[in-house]
């Protein structure tokens, strides 16, 4: 079946440097990727989106990147902060109005540690 | 508004018993989502809705049933439950105008099947 999945499970950033989370997607015919943040006991949060006719969309300190060639994504935080430390899921999502609908597929997660 | 709100936050049961999740949202969201997720992994939906009384199967729907008779309410139910099914529950919500990623979760339910 498709999937979405990551290439490192845990990502140790020194306080201050720029962090990259990278997933990989399987479905060429995605065409919207979210990533989430999940805080330790707590559901996951919203970060950012993209679609895919861009490349690059930036929030506030986090950028996505999106590579359909190679069918990559990655994110990208800027001045890492310990409250930055949680575990970030990438998750795709076929055309709206299509058979997936409005459901998400999820990656396995990228620990993100911030060391001070 | 409070948001997506989840009982019970944690839960021990039998194998065998059974239970129902019970998942609010406030938001008038049209759009509820069940998932579960195992240890060191990512979330796997189990069935979701897209308005009252339209439920469909996700991914991993075997063993579990829902219902939506009300716009707030997105039940999960256990009827026989087995260790395998020990895992934490997330249920979201979502407005269908909205982005699709923009899935509002509840802080989950953790089930022990023991």
């Amino acid at each position: 079946g498709e999937s979405v999945g990551l290439h490192l499970p845990t990502l140790s950033v020194q306080e201050g440097d720029n962090s990259i989370i990278n997933c990989a997607y399987s479905n060429s015919a995605s065409d919207y990727f979210i990533w989430y943040k999940q805080e330790s006991g707590k559901g996951p949060q919203f970060i950012i989106d993209i679609r895919s006719n861009m490349d690059k969309r930036q929030g506030q300190r986090v950028t996505v990147l999106l590579n359909k060639t190679v069918k990559h994504l990655s994110l990208q935080i800027a001045a890492t902060q310990p409250g930055d430390s949680a575990v970030y899921f990438c998750a795709e999502n076929g055309p709206r109005g299509g058979a997936a609908g409005n459901k998400l597929t999820f990656g396995g997660g990228t620990r993100v540690l911030v060391k001070p | 508004n409070a948001g997506v709100t989840q009982t019970p936050k944690f839960r021990i049961l039998k194998i065998g018993q059974s239970m129902t999740l019970q998942c609010t949202q406030d938001m008038n969201h049209n759009y509820m989502y069940w998932y579960r997720q195992d240890p060191g992994m990512g979330l796997k939906l189990i069935y979701y809705s897209v308005g009252a009384g339209i439920t469909d199967k996700g991914e991993v729907p075997n063993g579990y049933n829902v219902s939506r008779s009300t716009t707030e309410d997105f039940p999960l139910r256990l009827e026989l439950a087995a260790p395998s099914q020990t895992s934490v529950y997330f249920c979201a919500s979502s407005y269908e105008a909205q982005e699709r990623g923009t899935q509002y979760f509840g802080p989950g339910t953790r089930l022990l099947v023991l």
